[in-house]
C-alpha cells in the first residue's frame, strides 16, 4: 500500500470553528489532492498541489483552503465550518511522471453540527 | 454536462453471472483511464487500468472506445466479493482526474 495517512480520521465540530485536516504521505509523490465525497455526486475536487507552495483550486473550493510547506504534508482548512461541509474527505497522491493513478488515504468523516 | 458519467445501478446480480457497465466521458482530448473499486466506508482502490486495445485481468475486462468517448468494464463469473462500487476515473490533463459517481454491483448467493 502506498504511504499515504489522513488524521484525524474521525471529527465532529460545532459551526463557525476552523477545522485543520491532514494529509501526509511518505512517496515523495509531487501531486497531492484534496477530495470531498457525497452521495450522488462521487469524488469532487476541492484544490490540488503540483508542488511545495504551489496549489491551485478545484470545483469545490469555496470554504477551504490549502498549505504545503514541505513535499510530504498537504493540510486542508476549513476556516469557518457550516454544515454543508459534512462529509468524508479523501486525500490523494499520484506521480505526474507517465499515465499513473492516484492512490487514497483511508479518509476523514467529518460532521459538522 | 458531467465530464464522466456512469450508470449508478445497482447491478444486482447471482454468483456466476456476468455484469458490464459502461462510463461516458466529455473530454475528447482524455488521457488515461482507469477503473477504481471502492468498498463501503472504505477509500477507493485502483481496479485496472484502461488501454485504447482493451485488457483483461482475470475475470475482470476494460474496453475503451475513444469514438464514441466511453469505457467499459466487465466481471465474469462474479463472485460474492465483488459487491463493491466500481468508479470510472479519467485523466483529463496532466493533473486532473475526474471522477463518475460510482456503478453499485452487488452480487447474492
Amino acid at each position: 500500500d502506498a504511504g499515504i495517512t489522513q488524521s484525524p480520521r474521525h471529527k465532529v465540530t460545532e459551526t463557525g470553528t476552523p477545522v485543520t485536516l491532514r494529509c501526509h504521505q511518505t512517496e515523495n509523490h509531487r501531486y497531492m489532492y484534496w477530495y470531498r465525497q457525497d452521495p450522488g455526486h462521487g469524488l469532487r475536487l476541492i484544490h490540488y498541489s503540483y508542488g511545495v507552495k504551489d496549489t491551485d483550486k478545484g470545483e469545490v473550493s469555496d470554504g477551504y483552503s490549502v498549505s504545503r510547506s514541505k513535499t510530504e504534508d498537504f493540510l486542508l482548512t476549513l476556516e469557518s465550518a457550516t454544515s454543508s461541509q459534512t462529509s468524508v474527505y479523501f486525500c490523494a497522491i499520484r506521480d505526474p511522471l507517465g499515465d499513473t493513478e492516484a492512490f487514497f488515504g483511508q479518509g476523514t468523516r467529518l460532521t459538522v453540527v | 454536462r458531467k465530464e464522466v458519467e456512469q450508470d449508478p445501478g445497482p447491478f444486482n446480480v447471482p454468483e456466476g453471472a456476468t455484469v458490464a457497465f459502461n462510463c461516458t466521458y466529455s473530454n475528447s482530448a482524455s488521457q488515461s483511464f482507469f477503473w477504481y473499486r471502492q468498498d463501503c466506508r472504505k477509500e477507493p482502490k485502483l481496479l485496472m487500468s484502461v488501454y485504447s486495445s482493451g485488457n483483461e485481468d482475470g475475470r475482470f475486462t476494460a474496453q475503451l472506445n475513444r469514438a464514441s468517448q466511453y469505457i467499459s468494464l466487465l466481471i465474469r463469473d462474479s463472485k460474492l466479493s465483488d459487491s463493491a462500487t466500481y468508479l470510472c476515473v479519467v485523466n483529463m490533463n496532466d493533473y486532473k482526474l475526474s471522477f463518475g459517481a460510482g456503478t453499485t454491483v452487488t452480487v447474492r448467493a
